[in-house]
């Protein structure tokens, strides 16, 4: 069964970048069948879509975090990741990884999720 | 970009009760609406896709319906596992997700 695990500093600098890795066991990340995503949680609140990839490296972000979200993909690894750039207290939250079968599709599967403060 | 709007926030309810959420998208969205789960400290979990397709493994007390640009999400009976948060999200244009209805013990 496919299992997804976040990675990645739970303590960031504001102005600094985000990064984040997903680590994709059970599983091939190549598979012609899944994209891969990243969503994210501020504490207490709902759910944000940050962006998709397809294992080729095709990229869908969502536009109001564009400018700033970088997704890619290690199939040698078989793992994708997140960078957020220019990060402020606003970009605190859980941040999961997850699969779909299309980018804009319903998501499966979710990792467990790790959170992330932006702070001094 | 499509606004998902879901009513009531919190719902407070008793097991047995029948339960009904609902998601209002600001534009037609077709069918193409997902009901998530989740627990606290756990990640959401897919429920319902397409609308009113019930996922595997999901009981079939959970169901779906509506087209265009309102929804509901109905448990027939309220088991104590279903006590949670539930989100509904677009998958029409990008994803957007609706602000969750929180349902509790009444």
């Amino acid at each position: 069964q496919l299992q997804l695990q976040e990675s990645g500093p739970g303590l960031v600098k504001p102005s600094e970048t985000l990064s984040l890795t997903c680590t994709v066991s059970g599983g091939s990340i190549s598979s012609s069948s899944y994209y891969w995503g990243w969503i994210r949680q501020p504490p207490g609140k709902g759910l944000e879509w940050i962006g998709s990839i397809y294992y080729s490296g095709s990229t869908y972000y969502n536009p109001s975090l564009k400018s700033r979200v970088t997704i890619s993909v290690d199939t040698s690894k078989n793992q994708f990741s997140l960078k957020l750039s220019s990060v402020t207290a606003a970009d605190t939250a859980v941040y999961y990884c997850a699969l779909g079968s299309g980018w804009n599709t319903p998501l499966d599967y979710w990792g467990q999720g790790t959170l992330v403060t932006v702070s001094s | 970009d499509i606004q998902m709007t879901q009513s009531p926030s919190t719902l407070s309810a008793s097991v047995g009760d029948r339960v009904t959420i609902t998601c209002r998208a600001s534009q037609s969205i077709s069918s193409w609406l997902a009901w998530y789960q989740q627990k606290p400290g756990k990640a959401p979990k897919l429920l319902i896709y397409k609308a009113s397709s019930l996922e595997s493994g999901v009981p079939s007390r959970f169901s779906g319906s509506g087209s265009g640009t309102e929804f509901t999400l109905t448990i027939s009976s309220l088991q104590p596992d279903d006590f949670a948060t539930y989100y509904c999200q677009q998958y029409n244009s990008y994803l957007t997700f609706g602000g969750g209805t929180k349902v509790e013990i009444k």
